[in-house]
């Protein structure tokens, strides 16, 4: 199976922050890769997929980059309601496989 | 409205049987793949299962393989999940999930599962 590691597992951010989330594949996965936010009590919620593509309805604050085992999220200036755990998703084969999750909390 | 909607879980002891339904509507259910994914408490995103649109073609994550079994109705636009021989590591929210290329664009808002006696 692949394994996704995702860092920083927790990060403590102020408003208006720029936010960066790494997620390592244990093997090339080419830019299969989806980015999912989850609020508490919540489902997870498209962001990203194909690396770099943003879902639909989806704020262009959010950008994601990279390819073959390197990956990044990036929220380009954190806003109050982008508190939440982001988990990285690899689609490259099955099982498909997700990061352990960064939650991203008020400083 | 484009939706998911879950339902089924509950508590149930160790040995035991449940069947997880998730009715789709505001879309072509018969169109897509989908899958179910878990997520124990505390814990991250962990897949579980999928099925093709026709049903013909199933995967199993190694640690239900055997004991769950996904199915569809596409006349019903409805998933299944039926579980059986449950465990304590079973315990989890599940919720079913439209794919588009094995990503995940519509989840729906999970069911709760309880193994304990």
């Amino acid at each position: 199976d692949i394994q996704m590691t995702q860092s920083p597992s927790t990060l403590s951010v102020s408003v208006g922050d720029r936010v960066t989330i790494t997620c390592r594949a244990s093997q090339s996965i080419s830019a299969w890769v989806a980015w999912y936010q989850q609020k508490p009590g919540k489902a997870p919620k498209l962001l990203i997929y194909r690396a770099s593509t943003l879902q639909s309805g989806v704020p262009s604050r959010f950008s994601g980059s990279g390819s073959g085992t390197e990956f990044t999220l990036t929220i380009s200036s954190l806003q109050p309601d982008d508190f939440a755990t982001y988990y990285c998703q690899q689609c490259h084969s099955y099982p498909v496989t997700f990061g352990g999750g960064t939650q991203v909390e008020i400083k | 409205e484009v939706q998911l909607v879950e339902s089924g879980g509950g508590l149930v002891q160790p040995g035991g049987s449940l069947r997880l339904s998730c009715a789709a509507s505001g879309f072509t259910f018969s169109s897509h793949w989908m899958h179910w994914v878990r997520q124990a408490p505390g814990k991250g995103l962990v897949w579980v299962s999928r099925i093709q649109t026709d049903g013909s073609t199933t995967t199993y994550a190694d640690s239900v393989r055997g004991r769950f079994t996904i199915s569809r109705d596409n006349a019903k636009n409805t998933l299944y999940l039926q579980m059986n021989s449950l465990r304590a590591e079973d315990t989890a929210v599940y919720f079913c999930a439209r794919a588009v290329s094995d990503y995940f664009d519509l989840w729906g808002q999970g069911t709760v599962v309880t193994v304990s006696s």
